[in-house]
């Protein structure tokens, strides 16, 4: 597609269950990040991906959040034992610089709204 | 570790009138700097940046940021606005060498009353 693309747009889950989130970023894009956007506040950083590596996870907020890249193309966002507080839209951005340079631009992704009940 | 900070969660402008949305950094090295616009229902869209060079940069849209060390300043601004500009805007940073991170405000949400 032309643009990053994220799946499903909405998900609602219960309490305790296992949910996994998809970005399908542009095409040639070798960076890819993971935020988080809870109600009235600004993109919180969770992983950024270059190539298949996790070149920075500091962000995720405990073991229970995992990304992976396998191909370095798609990743997948898995949250295990969802607790209420993971409620939240969760966006993907990719850039076609090496290492995330700050001349190239992120696209961000329309995001994934997890509610958690 | 870096913060920024978007004086004003709420602005409400007139159309035709200038818009300034306020934004301040926290760390000592000016960091890249980046505003984001964010439609309803859709993703975040990049405005405009600064790395390096002239501090006043154009953006889409007919919006300008000027890059001000001396107040670790980032202000948005548009000499008149558009009922197309309601929109929530956030203002991001991402420090040298830290592969791209951004780190946003908690945003601005732009009203445009007719």
């Amino acid at each position: 597609g032309a643009g990053v693309s994220q799946t499903p747009s909405n998900k609602v889950t219960e309490k305790g269950k296992y949910v996994e989130l998809r970005c399908d970023p542009i095409s040639g894009h070798t960076a890819l990040y993971w935020y988080r956007q809870s109600l009235g506040q600004g993109p919180e950083f969770l992983i950024y991906f270059q190539g298949t590596g996790a070149a920075d996870d500091s962000g995720l907020p405990n073991d229970r959040f995992f990304a992976v890249r396998p191909e370095g193309s798609v990743s997948t966002l898995k949250i295990q034992r969802t607790e209420r507080g993971d409620s939240a839209v969760y966006l993907c951005a990719s850039s076609i610089g090496s290492g995330g340079l700050p001349n190239t631009e992120a696209f961000f992704g329309q995001g994934t709204r997890l509610t958690v009940v | 570790a870096q913060s920024v900070t978007q004086l004003g969660s709420h602005v409400s402008v007139s159309e035709g009138a200038l818009v300034l949305l306020r934004c301040n950094y926290s760390s000592s090295v000016p960091p890249y700097l980046f505003w984001y616009v964010q439609y309803p229902n859709q993703g975040l869209q990049l405005l405009l940046k600064y790395t390096t060079g002239a501090t006043l940069v154009k953006g889409i849209n007919g919006f300008e940021a000027e890059f001000k060390k001396s107040e670790t300043s980032f202000h948005l601004t548009k000499p008149s606005a558009h009922m197309s500009d309601a929109a929530e805007y956030f203002c991001a940073v991402s420090d040298h060498n830290q592969g791209g991170k951004l780190i946003f405000g908690q945003g601005t949400e732009l009203s445009v009353k007719p």
